[in-house]
């Protein structure tokens, strides 16, 4: 079966330090893995998508990158963290053309101080 | 892509059968139409999907019209651990419409005793 784990589960970290949030996905192969954030009470936002190795799509300008160095590893980064980049960060993935939606990691609660 | 309208919030009691509506107006011919639902702190999880007319499984039940501009998403018996925030999301399974899913901000529902 398909699992998606994501970590760390929860992350303090201050103004100007880096990140690097990792995501992998077992049980499948060639899928599409999205980054998501969400601010607090607030709906899904669409950071990044990837359809394959090294391919990466940004939907919001800002200061985080996005890389896939293997086809189920999806890794969301910043050289350095703004207060504005405190929130609930989602890895998800999906494969093509199937009927079950995204499965969705549960999640890295990130505070920047 | 289809945009899609929820009402912000519902309530409800223990027992109660709910409905949520989302319309999307803008839908295209092979746009499918996915519901989601997310607990406080944890990634949204996959309902039920849908073409058109009606598709029901062991948790909800999805009555799509025939010019499928809207959708309602059928709760039966909801109890109180049916509160949680709802999606209504409109994509193209089948050609990679799905990269781009945007999450609006979601239908709010409070189960009461």
């Amino acid at each position: 079966s398909q699992t998606i784990h994501q970590w760390p589960a929860t992350l303090v970290q201050p103004v100007g330090s880096p990140l690097s949030l990792e995501c992998t996905v077992e049980g499948t192969s060639n899928p599409n893995l999205y980054w998501y954030r969400q601010a607090a009470g607030r709906g899904l936002q669409l950071l990044f998508y990837s359809v394959g190795i090294g391919q990466i799509s940004s939907e919001v300008p800002q200061n985080l990158s996005a890389s896939r160095p293997q086809d189920r590893q999806f890794i969301l980064s910043s050289k350095k963290l703004l207060l504005s980049d405190s929130g609930f960060y989602l890895c998800a993935w999906i494969a093509s053309g199937t009927g079950n939606g995204y499965t969705f990691g549960s999640g890295t609660r990130l505070t920047v101080v | 892509l289809a945009k899609t309208t929820q009402p912000i919030s519902m309530d409800s009691y223990e027992g109660q059968e709910v409905n949520i509506t989302c319309s999307h107006n803008n839908i295209a011919t092979n746009d499918y139409i996915t519901w989601y639902q997310q607990f406080p702190s944890q990634g949204p999880r996959f309902i039920i999907q849908g073409y058109k007319t009606k598709v029901t499984n062991e948790v909800a039940s999805l009555f799509i019209p025939a010019d499928r501009k809207s959708s309602t998403l059928s709760l039966p018996r909801v109890s109180l651990s049916d509160t949680a925030v709802y999606y209504c999301l409109v994509g193209d399974l089948a050609t990679g419409g799905y990269n781009k899913l945007i999450f609006g901000a979601g239908t709010r529902l409070a189960v009461h005793p």
